[in-house]
């Protein structure tokens, strides 16, 4: 049972425009979201994160948005850059379970020159 | 400023053979963890630690082990090596998690083949 879905396994954008990659997630005990950023032969890095309490957080060219109604989160990046090609993952902590984090499968995103 | 790091890098192995993968991590972390990642299944918690001298399953903990004797480490067992187990593994560490603001760091991964 998938608690964090990332239902597109990858995504083209052209450079310069908006790159919006989705994650969904069916446990509504989740309240810490945070998205992680992977290069081939890299270890996974941290992007940005959102607690349940807010709906929007920013940092540069990276907006993370929270949609708790619909169990819904996206990661905007605007403008994309060809060094944001990599596979991103959704992740999301249990509340009350502060030694657990679950990841979504991940998207690939490839920016196009 | 080493944060995670996992040893060895590269490895191939026979079936049925054991190995050790090795984790260190110098930020003082609680948490340890060991993933895997494979195509199309994204990162599956393997084990896990919360503390020194404690471990506790994962999302497919079977064909490994794991100990933490210092809060330091984290060692990734595998007793019988098989085919289904070649891998790209990653160890992770954090602080308490939960909605602090904390992150989980990663190490740059141990690409395992079994042949």
């Amino acid at each position: 049972d998938q608690q964090v879905k990332q239902n597109s396994p990858s995504l083209s954008v052209q450079e310069g425009r908006i790159s919006i990659l989705n994650c969904d997630y069916t446990n509504s005990m989740f309240d810490y979201f945070l998205w992680y950023k992977k290069y081939p032969a890299e270890g996974p890095t941290f992007l940005i994160s959102i607690s349940s309490i807010k709906d929007k957080n920013e940092d540069g060219r990276f907006t993370v948005f929270l949609n708790k109604s619909a169990k819904h989160l996206s990661l905007h990046i605007v403008p994309s850059q060809p060094g944001d090609s990599a596979v991103y993952f959704c992740a999301a902590v249990p509340m009350n379970r502060d030694d657990k984090i679950i990841f979504g499968k991940g998207t690939r995103l490839h920016i196009l020159p | 400023n080493a944060g995670v790091t996992q040893t060895p890098k590269f490895r191939v192995l026979k079936t049925g053979q054991s190995m050790t993968l090795l984790c260190a991590q110098d930020m003082n972390h609680e948490y340890m963890y060991w993933y895997r990642q494979d195509p199309g299944m994204g990162l599956r918690l393997i084990h896990y630690s919360v503390g020194e001298g404690t471990t506790a399953k994962g999302e497919v903990p079977d064909g490994y082990n794991v100990s933490r004797l210092k809060k330091q480490n984290f060692l990734l067992g595998l007793e019988s090596a098989a085919p289904s187990q070649t891998s790209v593994y990653f160890c992770a560490s954090s602080p308490r998690l939960g909605n602090s603001g904390n992150t989980i760091y990663f190490g740059e991964g141990s690409w395992l083949t079994v042949v």
